[in-house]
């Protein structure tokens, strides 16, 4: 079966500074894709970051960048110079046939 | 249209009422899921459509639930005889490539359905 955990509820970080949040997952999917979606207050869910699991360099996307780890079945998210606006919910997702598997989520705090 | 619709995006139901959540996916996008998110938890898989057929109802939790994308845009999520554990935000995704194979999803602002 696929699934998808964070073992992190919550974290905090100041604006400017760096965090990461963990994600692992499995899968007994040969070809896959990882993501991470973000979900403000109230607002609709929208991609952040997209990883194709045969590609081993790490995506990024300017202030977002990802820690593949393949073998560990480890996906974290490393988000660089912290905004207000970076502050919602995130979720990590694994692709299947017909589904995408999110995880519980990880409430990211910014503090001014 | 610009981005997924939902409707209603509150809806108050009593126990044993019947409801019908309306998706209105992004034109010429191939798939369509349903999500059922509870407060404070990530989504869940309810099911998928790649235009009209209904290829995973793998995650719907009882035969009260049936969904259905008749002409392969306008997706319709019914809820029999609704139960307080129905209580939850529906979510609804469209994506423009066929399975889940890595295409992006763009969401809908949810339907929040509220069962007394």
């Amino acid at each position: 079966a696929q699934t998808v955990t964070q073992s992190q509820p919550e974290m905090s970080v100041q604006e400017a500074e760096t965090v990461t949040l963990s994600c692992t997952y499995d899968t007994s999917e040969s070809d896959y894709y990882l993501f991470w979606y973000k979900q403000p207050p109230s607002r609709q869910m929208i991609l952040v970051i997209r990883q194709e699991a045969y590609k081993q360099q790490n995506a990024t996307e300017n202030r977002f960048s990802v820690n593949f780890q393949k073998a560990a079945k480890s996906f974290s998210l490393k988000i660089s110079d912290s905004q207000l606006g970076d502050a919602a919910m995130y979720f990590c997702a694994s692709s299947g046939t017909y589904k995408y598997i999110f995880g519980t989520g990880t409430r990211l705090k910014v503090l001014a | 249209g610009a981005g997924v619709s939902q409707s209603p995006r509150y809806k108050v139901a009593k126990r044993g009422q019947d409801v019908a959540l309306r998706c209105d996916p992004i034109s010429g996008h191939v798939s369509l899921f349903w999500y059922q998110q509870a407060l404070g938890q990530g989504p869940e898989f309810l099911t998928y459509f790649q235009n009209e057929a209904q290829l995973d109802k793998s995650g719907l939790p009882s035969d009260r639930f049936f969904a259905e994308r008749p002409e392969g845009s306008v997706s319709t999520l019914k809820i029999q005889r609704t139960q307080q554990e129905d209580s939850a935000v529906y979510l609804c995704a469209s994506s423009l490539v066929g399975g889940a194979v890595g295409g992006e999803l763009f969401f809908g602002e949810g339907s929040r359905l509220t069962v007394l």
